[in-house]
């Protein structure tokens, strides 16, 4: 069945570096991806998602591309801020959702 | 964006014990409903699709008699624990989709379950 591999964390780095966390997906079919983050106390969130291949989503400085050739779909931001730690979870589907297991993020001044 | 609210979002019961989740959607209407099972370092696992009016579709392995949700109207949807045991102890998540079809997906704040 459909399933999606998330890099284990924690993902620690310190304010203002480069953020890559990794995602591949098996599916049958061409589902959309996405990628959610949870914030301490609050729930799920989406981040931003791609459609078909090749599509980038985009938000508040994260991007990641949907590649068909490498089933990946990797979170990418260029400088991480504080405010950015939370946990991040990639996820496939159309109508119900399957998720990775979810990589936490902790950034430091 | 949408807002989807649980409550509570801490509970602690005895076994044997039902315990209640509430799932509301605030500021708009969904006509369906996830609940998800999500275990420490693991990722959220669908437990069932719960659609107004009507029952709800349980995925494979999930128990219906054990894990009783109702969605009764448009705006909340409840999951029952009944008997819970400590294996029950978990934290479980709901979401609403707005509008039909492919309507974004919001999610609740999460409800941790403890049963001692």
């Amino acid at each position: 069945g459909d399933s999606v591999t998330q890099m284990e964390g924690p993902v620690t780095l310190s304010e203002e570096a480069c953020l890559t966390i990794n995602c591949t997906y098996t599916a049958t079919g061409y589902p959309s991806l996405f990628w959610y983050v949870q914030y301490p106390g609050e729930g799920l969130q989406l981040l931003l998602k791609a459609t078909k291949a090749d599509d980038k989503g985009s938000n508040k400085g994260f991007e990641a591309t949907y590649r068909k050739e490498t089933t990946s779909f990797h979170l990418e931001k260029g400088s991480v801020q504080v405010s950015d730690s939370a946990v991040y979870f990639c996820a496939l589907g159309t109508d119900k959702l399957i998720f990775g297991t979810g990589t936490r993020l902790q950034v430091f001044p | 964006g949408a807002v989807v609210s649980q409550h509570p979002s801490r509970v602690i019961c005895k076994s044997g014990t039902s315990v209640k989740i509430e799932c509301r959607s605030l500021d708009f209407q969904a006509t369906t409903m996830f609940w998800y099972r999500q275990f420490p370092k693991k990722s959220l696992m669908l437990m069932a699709t719960s659609n107004e009016g009507s029952k709800a579709t349980y995925e494979q392995g999930v128990e219906k008699d054990k894990f009783l949700i109702n969605h009764a109207s448009l705006t909340l949807s409840t999951l029952t624990v009944t008997s819970a045991h400590p294996e029950d102890s978990s934290f479980y998540i709901c979401s609403a989709r707005q509008g039909g079809g492919t309507g974004e997906l919001f999610f609740g704040e999460g409800s941790r379950l403890t049963v001692l």
